[in-house]
């Protein structure tokens, strides 16, 4: 299948900095990515749609200005968690879809386990 | 009521059993349904993806869709250890690209 990549894979960072993560689709162009976020044994969460050369489709009770999403190519879409706080803390995914119609699949990434200390 | 509800177990099983995991949903626009394997502190890998109502096979895996009873599964056979992850069902309406997720079930495999 197709090959999403997403990196840092952990990051620990101080509360107040920000952090960038980045994900890659490697195979495949994608004009739409998806951000997740996910609690310990609670499902993922979809916090944000990632749109190609125009802004990103929050979900509601997502801070826009607290998670910035850049998605500058085909294949590169970055969150940045600003301001970082303990509560931030969490894993965050992403996913690319391949294909169209019927034959479309979500890949993810391999997450990226945010600490905020 | 939840759009999908997924027992989030553990459910534990011995080397060997047939497992069976189970979604049901509500929303009867969803036409698209995937099954999803995540390893502790993974991203989700996908394991099954069909359309259709009926049963779909792929080695030991084999998932089943009853869209009538808005009820779908995933059958392991011959389960092994290795296969000790939590798995998530998915779904999505026809031109929506948004997932609907399951919480997850967590399965245990035990030598």
């Amino acid at each position: 299948g197709a090959v999403v990549s997403q990196h840092p894979s952990r990051v620990i960072c101080k509360s107040g900095t920000s952090v960038k993560i980045e994900c890659r689709s490697l195979d495949f162009q994608a004009t739409t990515m998806f951000w997740y976020r996910q609690f310990p044994k609670q499902s993922l969460m979809l916090m944000a749609t990632s749109n190609e050369g125009s802004k990103a489709t929050y979900e509601q009770g997502v801070e826009k200005d607290k998670f910035l999403i850049n998605h500058a190519s085909l294949t590169l879409s970055t969150l940045t968690v600003t301001s970082a706080h303990p509560e931030d803390s969490s894993f965050y995914i992403c996913s690319a879809e391949s294909g169209t119609g019927a034959n479309t699949e979500a890949f993810f990434g391999q997450g990226t386990r945010l600490t905020v200390v | 009521q939840k759009e999908v509800e997924q027992d989030p177990g553990p459910l534990s099983v011995p080397e060997g059993a047939i497992v069976s995991l189970n979604c049901t949903y509500s929303n009867s626009a969803f036409q698209y349904f995937m099954w999803y394997r995540q390893y502790s502190r993974k991203g989700p890998e996908l394991l099954m993806y069909t359309y259709s109502s009926g049963n779909k096979e792929d080695g030991r895996f084999t998932a089943q869709v009853d869209k009538s009873s808005k009820y779908i599964s995933l059958f392991i056979r011959d389960s092994q250890p290795s296969d000790s992850a939590t798995y998530l069902c998915a779904m999505r309406g026809s031109g929506y690209s948004t997932l609907t997720f399951g919480k997850g079930t967590m399965l245990l495999v035990s030598p």
